[in-house]
Parts: structure tokens; sequence; C-alpha cells
């Protein structure tokens, strides 16, 4: 049974380029939440999707959008990167959005030069 | 807005000992539900615990409780007969729901537990 796995591992970009993360959802999960953890800090929530909508967002700007596809797989892009985006970005998934419980996969670190 | 607060940057205890880290919370939702995680250095995010906030019986799995007291506003963590492996970050966090019944979680800032042989 395959946890959540998430691509790349690690990613380095300079000032205003664009990045997108990717994840896959642990087995049988439908629901997929993106943090961000600025280093020495806890996660940051990001936005939550669901049958392909974003259906909860934290308080981050529109430069941070989201997609979700038929197979419940994810992506997260990041337009015009700032420094202030270096982070390890984590995805997280539970088997439905009422689910308390999620699941999370091992990171991307991102690394903005 | 909710808020969750761990006022212990780091903490040591000694294998085979119990360890109790501090978690407190604010929330104007009478619906919530509160969690720990423990992040080791390798950077994932383990779900230890969880304990909704209509739960009567305070939550525990394995070596692990969660010491709900609702109105302190407090959910500490109890580590019970430590191991080396316990040694990680272990952060505190808070779910509300939205209007549509979809989550949104906020995690505090963490305590760096260290265990000693």
């Amino acid at each position: 049974d395959a946890g959540v796995t998430q691509s790349p591992t690690h990613l380095i970009k300079t000032r205003g380029q664009q990045v997108t993360l990717r994840c896959s959802p642990k087995s049988g999960h439908d629901t997929v939440s993106w943090y961000q953890q600025a280093l020495g800090q806890g996660p940051q929530f990001i936005f939550q999707y669901y049958e392909e909508e974003e259906r909860q967002r934290g308080n981050f700007p529109d430069r941070f959008s989201g997609h979700q596809f038929p197979n419940y797989s994810s992506e997260l892009n990041v337009n015009a990167l700032l420094l202030g985006d270096s982070a390890l970005y984590l995805c997280a998934s539970s088997l439905n959005p009422a689910d308390a419980t999620q699941y999370f996969g091992p990171g991307t670190r991102l690394l903005v030069l | 807005a909710q808020k969750i607060t761990q006022t212990q940057p780091g903490m040591f205890v000694q294998e085979k000992e119990a360890v109790t880290l501090d978690c407190t919370y604010d929330t104007s939702d009478p619906s919530y539900g509160l969690f720990w995680y423990k992040q080791p250095s390798s950077g994932e995010m383990i779900f230890l615990i969880y304990q909704g906030s209509y739960d009567q019986q305070n939550a525990t799995e394995g070596r692990y409780s969660l010491n709900f007291q609702k109105a302190r506003k407090s959910a500490n963590l109890v580590i019970s007969a430590s191991q080396l492996g316990d040694s990680a970050m272990y952060f505190c966090a808070m779910r509300e729901l939205n209007s549509g019944g979809y989550q949104k979680v906020t995690f505090g800032t963490g305590t760096k537990l260290q265990v000693i042989p």
C-alpha cells in the first residue's frame, strides 16, 4: 500500500521563476492538502483540494495555485518566486474531506536563489 | 481565527521516563479537533493522535495520550516510557471546518524533544 508520494524531492529555482510540485495521495484517499514549512517553523496550510476543486484556502497570495486531477493526484504551482518561498512543501492526503487524519508525504525542499 | 501555542522550544527526557509536551489553543468554534504530529529530522510528518472537541474520553494511542482539558483550552501530549527513537520535533495542531465542512489545519511552532540514554 503506497503512501503519499511527492516529486521532486529537491528543487532549486531563481527569483521570478515558476515552479510546479506534484503529489500522489495514499491509495484510497481522495482529498489532498498542501502546506508550506519554513525552516524552524510549523507547517502553514496553503489549500485543500477535493473533487478537483479548491475547497479551503489559507493565507497565501494568488501566486500559489493548485490543481487536482481525476485520479486524485495534485499539483502546487507557485509563480513569480520570491526568496521567502524557500521552504519544505508538504502534501497530505485523507480518506475524505471530513476525515481528520491526514497522511503526509516526504515533502519537496524548494530553494529560491 | 484559531491559534496554537507551544511554549516549550526544547525538552530533554531520560530514556524510559514519561514526558509531557504542552499545547494551548484558542478558537471560537464549538466544533474543532486537536492533533499531535511527530517530525523526525528526515522531514516527514507522522500522525500520532487526534482528539475531537466533543470526545468525552482522552485519546490514547499506544505510548501516546492526549490530556485534553477543554475549560483550560489545553491539549498536552504525554509520551510514556520514552525511547531514543522519540527524539524529534513535535507539533500540536488544530483543525477548523468551513461552512462546507472542509478542514483547515493550523500548526504550532513545535517542541524539539531529545531523549537521553
